[in-house]
């Protein structure tokens, strides 16, 4: 399985909801990373979990909040969002950091609208 | 911090011709550098990649060149296609290995 699954691939949330996006994968990779990526623009790195520890928080607003039960799953909790967080919400894995990067894979991505 | 420029923003060309797109990165300790081709809608999905101990890797009609002193690398696509268009997406490793940051992305057109 060479495959980042996300589910849901589409998500539409008001600013008082509670929902979470979910990622799984079962390549054995040991680093796991969000991103979050607006029309026209790069995907901008969110969170990078190394051997399901939270590793890096790029300032991200506490409204989103990451999880890491195990070693192929990561989450993302989302509570009271804005409009402007509306986005593509991509997962990545890749092997385990610290060693020779390489075989990042993307999900297919959550699109979140929050009304 | 980190950063990674990516030019030009964007590129049409004819059918048949080369695209080049070049990117420069300011971390040093990178050591890793992915291409990704993003269409419409769908998730970037890696093209190439390179790393700091090789100066050029080419597979068919994609090449990528790196320059580990001027901290620049570039993607060359050769004898385009229509179906070659789409975003295409810089990235170098940083943050000690533990994360990719972006350049900006370059729109390539090609027309037939």
């Amino acid at each position: 399985d060479t495959e980042v699954t996300q589910t849901p691939k589409h998500l539409v949330m008001g600013m008082t909801n509670k929902k979470s996006l979910k990622c799984e994968q079962h390549m054995g990779h040991r680093a796991m990373y969000w991103y979050k990526q607006k029309a026209k623009k790069p995907p901008e790195l969110m969170f990078v979990y190394s051997y399901e520890k939270l590793s890096i928080n790029e300032s991200v607003p506490s409204r989103f909040s990451p999880e890491c039960p195990n070693s192929s799953l990561l989450n993302l909790h989302l509570h009271a969002l804005q409009p402007e967080d509306s986005a593509l919400y991509l997962c990545a894995s890749s092997p385990p950091t610290g060693t020779r990067m390489g075989g990042y894979t993307f999900g297919s991505g959550t699109r979140l609208t929050v009304v | 911090g980190e950063n990674v420029e990516q030019h030009p923003s964007t590129l049409s060309v004819q059918e048949g011709d080369s695209a080049v797109i070049k990117c420069t990165y300011s971390d040093s300790a990178s050591n890793y550098f992915p291409w990704y081709k993003q269409e419409l809608g769908k998730r970037p999905q890696l093209i190439i990649d390179i790393r700091s101990n090789v100066g050029e890797k080419k597979d068919q009609r994609i090449a990528v060149t790196l320059n580990k002193t001027a901290k620049h690398f570039s993607l060359h696509i050769t004898e385009t296609q229509p179906e070659d268009s789409a975003v295409y997406f810089c990235a170098a490793s940083t943050k000690a290995g533990t994360a990719l940051i972006f350049g900006k992305g370059t729109t390539l057109s090609v027309s037939s």
